[in-house]
């Protein structure tokens, strides 16, 4: 019953690293979703799929990509590191959209010095 | 573009009721969901509007009028447990979430 597993949980980095946060569902939801959340904010909408090979891009994409070439995966890769990076990273998963539950993994915290 | 509004926080005692708003100004409106988060935790889904009026689920109701674009969510007898910090979420047409700024909720005993 793992739901949406998020890894690693923390990282460090260092500024110009990259690294690829990973993301797995084992719910065969159609719709991911990647979201930054820093301290006392609400959550801001990264990129977001609607199923295998199709991505799009939401509020903050700068300095990220993603791909989702099967249905239970969604990784984020971060590209050349910067301290604004430094947050925590949801992923989370929905069967039909934004009109049905969202259910979010829990999370991976990201530091970048 | 999207914005929301929530207050930043609120304060009630145990046992008490109280109602958290949400204000939205958002091209694509489908729906308006709303989560909890425990510190430290993820979100956790609570209920979804998607037509006008109030949809109880236990000790919590959530309330939307799409001509004021505004939403609320209530929650009676409250609990200890019930503090944590509570989100309204745009439902964007249809295909994502855009979350407001959250309100943190303390319960006193």
């Amino acid at each position: 019953n793992a739901g949406v597993t998020q890894t690693p949980k923390f990282r460090i980095l260092k500024i110009g690293q990259s690294m690829t946060l990973q993301c797995t569902q084992d719910m065969n939801h159609n719709y991911m979703y990647w979201y930054r959340q820093d301290p006392g904010m609400g959550l801001k909408l990264i990129y977001y799929s609607v199923g295998a090979g199709i991505t799009d891009k939401g509020e903050v994409p700068n300095g990220y990509n993603v791909s989702r070439s099967t249905t239970e995966d969604f990784p984020l890769r971060l590209e050349l590191a910067a301290p604004s990076q430094t947050s925590v990273y949801f992923c989370a998963s929905s069967q039909s959209g934004a009109n049905t539950e969202a259910f979010f993994g829990q999370g991976t915290r990201l530091t970048v010095v | 573009g999207q914005s929301l509004e929530q207050p930043s926080e609120v304060t009630a005692v145990e046992g008490a009721i109280v109602q958290i708003n949400c204000t939205y100004q958002t091209s694509g409106f489908y729906g308006l969901s709303w989560y909890q988060q425990h510190d430290g935790g993820a979100p956790t889904f609570l209920s979804y509007n998607a037509l006008d009026g109030l949809e109880e689920t236990g000790r919590f109701s959530s309330f939307l009028s799409r001509s004021d674009s505004y939403g609320y969510l209530l929650l009676q007898e409250l609990q200890m447990k019930d503090s944590a910090s509570y989100f309204c979420a745009v439902d964007n047409y249809g295909q994502n979430f855009v979350f407001g700024p959250g309100t943190r909720l303390s319960v006193l005993p």
